[in-house]
């Protein structure tokens, strides 16, 4: 267990839906990122939140898009879902910028129909 | 832009046997950090090791080492005296030291098998 949260396990939801997701970072992390991981692939690098504010993104479109709350806790929110949406999303928090270890939660299975 | 591939999709080995684990990578920069990562079934991914692209001397903790070849790219994960535990999708991954967040670029995974 590395005391990163996700929430929920699995969710369905049809195309063109809005959807959003939660990640509880380790205490004591102020850096959480979001990938994205297609069903037999790799995660992709979504976006990153460092201190509530947004310092870097994927190539993912504007309807992707994040939150990070004083509590360092946060969420990903997905517009106008399309099917190939469909996939596992991770979220990883670190204590700091540049700390080398990223613990990452179980993910969220997000399935579009 | 950073790549980084796993050209071995699926590899098996014996409880007790020694197996390697292929990663190449692509980068122009000189320093970065290179990762592998499991993912059980589970599906929480956890750090196996990493590597700091400036340290000439190979990692390793515990069962786990690699060979990290960095005029070649190439960064194998070794496990030794395999346990039916290791069992899971392997990832190698990428960071680099230059860009402005800690993203890390993974390979496509490589599924171990452990047979007793």
């Amino acid at each position: 267990e590395t005391g990163v949260t996700q929430s929920p396990t699995h969710l369905i939801k049809t195309r063109g839906q809005q959807v959003t997701l939660r990640c509880s970072s380790q205490s004591g992390h102020n850096t959480v990122s979001w990938y994205q991981q297609a069903l037999g692939q790799g995660p992709q690098f979504i976006f990153q939140y460092y201190r509530e504010e947004e310092n870097g993104r994927g190539n993912f479109p504007p309807r992707f898009s994040g939150l990070q709350f004083p509590n360092y806790s946060s969420e990903l929110n997905v517009n106008a879902l399309e099917l190939d949406d469909s996939a596992l999303y991770l979220c990883a928090s670190l204590r700091d910028r540049g700390y080398n270890e990223q613990f990452f939660g179980p993910g969220t299975r997000l399935t579009v129909l | 832009a950073q790549t980084v591939t796993q050209s071995q999709p699926e590899m098996s080995v014996q409880e007790a046997e020694t197996v390697t684990l292929s990663c190449t990578y692509d980068t122009s920069e000189s320093d970065y950090y290179l990762f592998w990562y499991k993912q059980p079934p589970s599906r929480q991914m956890i750090l196996v090791i990493r590597q700091e692209a400036y340290k000439q001397q190979n990692a390793t903790e515990n069962r786990f080492s690699v060979n990290f070849q960095k005029a070649a790219k190439s960064f194998s994960l070794k496990i030794s005296d395999s346990q039916l535990g290791d069992a899971a999708m392997y990832f190698c991954a990428y960071r680099s030291t230059v860009d402005n967040t800690d993203k890390l670029i993974f390979g496509t995974g490589t599924r171990l098998q452990v047979f007793p």
